[in-house]
């Protein structure tokens, strides 16, 4: 089944860790995006990539970064910059590159939990 | 920068009764799409419209869309305990269509 798949489902981190979250898809999208979601509020975009190894800053990119090496994965990092990373973290991706005129589909969350 | 709002917040209704949210932006589009999300769920397309379009059907869903206010609705008939879920509207934000800007939601309860 094509889909996109995110890694893990929880996550806990320590104050001062870095971690990282894993996105993968398998439906050969270009595009792929990261977004960062609090309680009762709607999505926030991180970072997003249109092609291999090139990725652009969303509104709250401070204190995150990405790669892209591959193009069927996205994996986002979470410094210890970010002083509050408590959130539930949603992985995008797109068909193509450029204007988005498609839907696009969206991984199941990993739910970021500082201890 | 936030491009949608959604109006109501939340939203409670019987099943059966129909539903109402709408869509509010700020710049010129080239397509408006509605998303779904059953709670700490991710995201689920619905419908896309684009900017010449008026209207779209899916199933129980009919989206609309007004270009000179800056508007958009999306009406679910005969609803069902099942729809109860955050509806989100989502567009290309002027100046970088390539990514997409997200409203709060509307939060959708049908009590059955």
């Amino acid at each position: 089944d094509g889909g996109i798949t995110q890694s893990p489902k929880y996550l806990f981190r320590k104050e001062g860790q870095n971690v990282t979250l894993s996105c993968e898809q398998n439906l050969n999208h270009d595009a792929m995006y990261w977004y960062r979601q609090d309680p009762g509020q709607g999505l926030r975009l991180i970072y997003y990539s249109q092609i291999v190894n090139d990725f652009q800053k969303g509104d709250i990119a401070e204190g995150y970064s990405v790669s892209r090496e591959k193009k069927e994965s996205f994996p986002l990092t979470v410094t210890s910059a970010q002083k509050n990373p408590t959130a539930f973290y949603l992985c995008a991706s797109n068909p193509r590159q450029g204007v988005v005129d498609t839907e696009a589909f969206f991984g199941q969350g990993t739910r970021l939990t500082v201890v | 920068s936030q491009q949608g709002e959604e109006d109501p917040q939340a939203l409670s209704i019987q099943e059966g009764e129909n539903a109402t949210m709408n869509c509010s932006y700020k710049t010129s589009i080239n397509n408006l799409q509605w998303y779904r999300q059953n709670s700490g769920r991710g995201l689920v397309h619905l419908i896309l419209i684009r900017s010449n379009e008026r209207e779209k059907h899916s199933g129980r869903l009919r989206v609309t869309l007004d270009t000179s206010k800056k508007s958009s609705s999306l009406l679910i008939t005969a609803s069902r305990a099942a729809d109860t879920a955050s509806y989100f509207c989502a567009t290309p934000p002027s100046g970088s269509a390539r990514q997409l800007t997200f409203g709060s939601g509307t939060q959708l309860t049908v009590l059955p």
